[in-house]
């Protein structure tokens, strides 16, 4: 199964573009690359996913390099309410082929956005 | 059109008590799953179910049952309670072949 690599926290200015990265070295070239945050004891929130092509949604824009090694999410203009744990999952191919989705979460990415 | 419900919010039990926390969706996903998150760390699967009458083991299953007679509820079972079982358990299900998986608020859980 792949695993997925974040830094443990960043910091983002409000109103600049925050980009969080994720390494996924050993993807295989069925998994998709989700994208999850958390904000303080809530539940996780889904945000956007993609295999090969960069995504776009009216929360964020995933861009996935060429070799689908790495990702980035980018929320373009941080608020206050943005600060969350931002996770970087793949999807796991279940027993059940493809209708399984036994998605692993990582300890993610604690982004503060500052005023 | 509630979402996933889970209860109770909070509970607070001895060691060696048993108890059930409650998972409910009226979306009628086939998937479901719950996972448990300890301070400091992400999120850990304990176990997941593909459908009624199908359950399956995630990262972290000992200590814990499950059973899925329905589509709408999941409920997860702790037999006999152990202090390392204090975290906050969420639900989360999926309709099956989407990619989008449907969070319930949590239920804190302390074992003392």
């Amino acid at each position: 199964d792949a695993k997925t690599t974040q830094p443990p926290s960043m910091d983002c200015a409000e109103g600049r573009a925050a980009n969080l990265p994720c390494n996924h070295s050993t993807i295989s070239g069925n998994e998709y690359v989700y994208w999850y945050r958390q904000i303080h004891s809530q539940g996780p929130q889904y945000i956007i996913h993609g295999l090969k092509n960069n995504e776009t949604n009216e929360m964020a824009s995933l861009i996935i390099t060429e070799d689908r090694k790495s990702s980035t999410l980018i929320l373009p203009h941080a608020t206050l309410r943005d600060t969350a744990v931002y996770y970087c999952i793949v999807r796991v191919a279940g027993d059940y082929g493809g209708a399984t989705n036994k998605l692993i979460f990582g300890t993610g990415t604690l982004l503060a956005v500052q005023p | 059109n509630a979402g996933v419900t889970q209860t109770p919010k909070f509970q607070v039990l001895k060691t060696g008590q048993s108890m059930t926390l409650q998972c409910a969706q009226d979306m009628n996903h086939e998937y479901m799953s719950w996972y448990r998150q300890d301070p400091g760390m992400g999120l850990r699967l304990i176990h997941y179910s593909v459908g009624a009458g199908i359950t399956d083991q995630g990262e972290v299953p000992n200590g814990y049952n499950v059973s899925r007679s329905t589509t709408e509820d999941f409920p997860l079972r702790l037999l006999s309670a152990a202090p390392s079982q204090t975290s906050v358990y969420f639900c989360a299900s999926m309709r099956s072949g989407a990619n989008v998986l449907t969070f319930g608020a949590g239920s804190r859980l302390t074992v003392l």
